[in-house]
């Protein structure tokens, strides 16, 4: 069972745009992909869900290409609030409601 | 509207020892899930439930059991306790299934230490 890959870790700084990619090869027709943050001690937060193109809502913006293989999370002018592990997720082909995580990509964003 | 709520918040088990974790929501959503993890991993799925009285097993189910009688419950069982079971604990749950995907609700966890 494939699974999406994500960087380990980033680092930005205060007010600077931060661009997460997830590769999701075996995604499957009729999936979404969706993207969660998650702070120390506490359940992921959803943050933002695509099917195809882009979408943006108040707090991101997520760009998907036709092939839909990859998407990317894009935070505007990140704060030092924004310094957490997102993860994104896609129902995998074969999955069934399985909902499979990856490992998610830590941000730390610095003065 | 309390959402997705965990009790306990804490746990310390020694070895052998049985417990339940409850997850309870109130969104009135039909899919449940109980999801571990561990440090420097993300969250594998457990178990997890697409309606009252349904469950079936995720990525690493060995050692659990799950039960959900009622639609607003999910409970997640360990039998025999052991220290590979050490981890953090997060119940989620959605609205529809993954073909008209809905976004997870979670809760804030359960740290459950084996000794």
């Amino acid at each position: 069972l494939a699974k999406t890959t994500q960087p380990v870790s980033m680092d930005s700084y205060e007010g600077q745009e931060v661009n997460i990619t997830c590769s999701h090869n075996n995604i499957a027709t009729n999936d979404y992909i969706t993207w969660y943050q998650q702070f120390p001690s506490q359940g992921p937060r959803f943050i933002i869900q695509g099917y195809k193109t882009k979408v943006t809502n108040e707090v991101a913006s997520l760009f998907i290409p036709a092939d839909r293989k990859s998407s990317t999370l894009s935070l505007p002018r990140v704060s030092l609030s924004d310094t957490a592990v997102y993860y994104c997720l896609v129902a995998l082909t074969g999955g069934g409601n399985k909902l499979t995580f990856g490992t998610g990509t830590q941000l730390k964003v610095e003065l | 509207n309390a959402g997705v709520t965990q009790t306990p918040k804490f746990r310390v088990l020694k070895t052998g020892q049985s417990m339940t974790l409850l997850c309870a929501q109130d969104m009135n959503h039909e899919y449940m899930y109980w999801y571990r993890q561990d440090p420097g991993m993300g969250l594998r799925l457990i178990h997890y439930s697409v309606g009252e009285g349904t469950t079936a097993k995720g990525e690493v189910p060995d050692g659990y059991n799950v039960s959900r009688l009622k639609k607003q419950n999910f409970l997640l069982g360990l039998e025999s306790a052991a220290p590979s079971q050490t981890s953090v604990y997060f119940c989620a749950s959605s609205y529809l299934d993954r073909a008209v995907n809905s976004p997870l609700h979670f809760g804030n966890g359960t740290r459950l230490t084996v000794t």
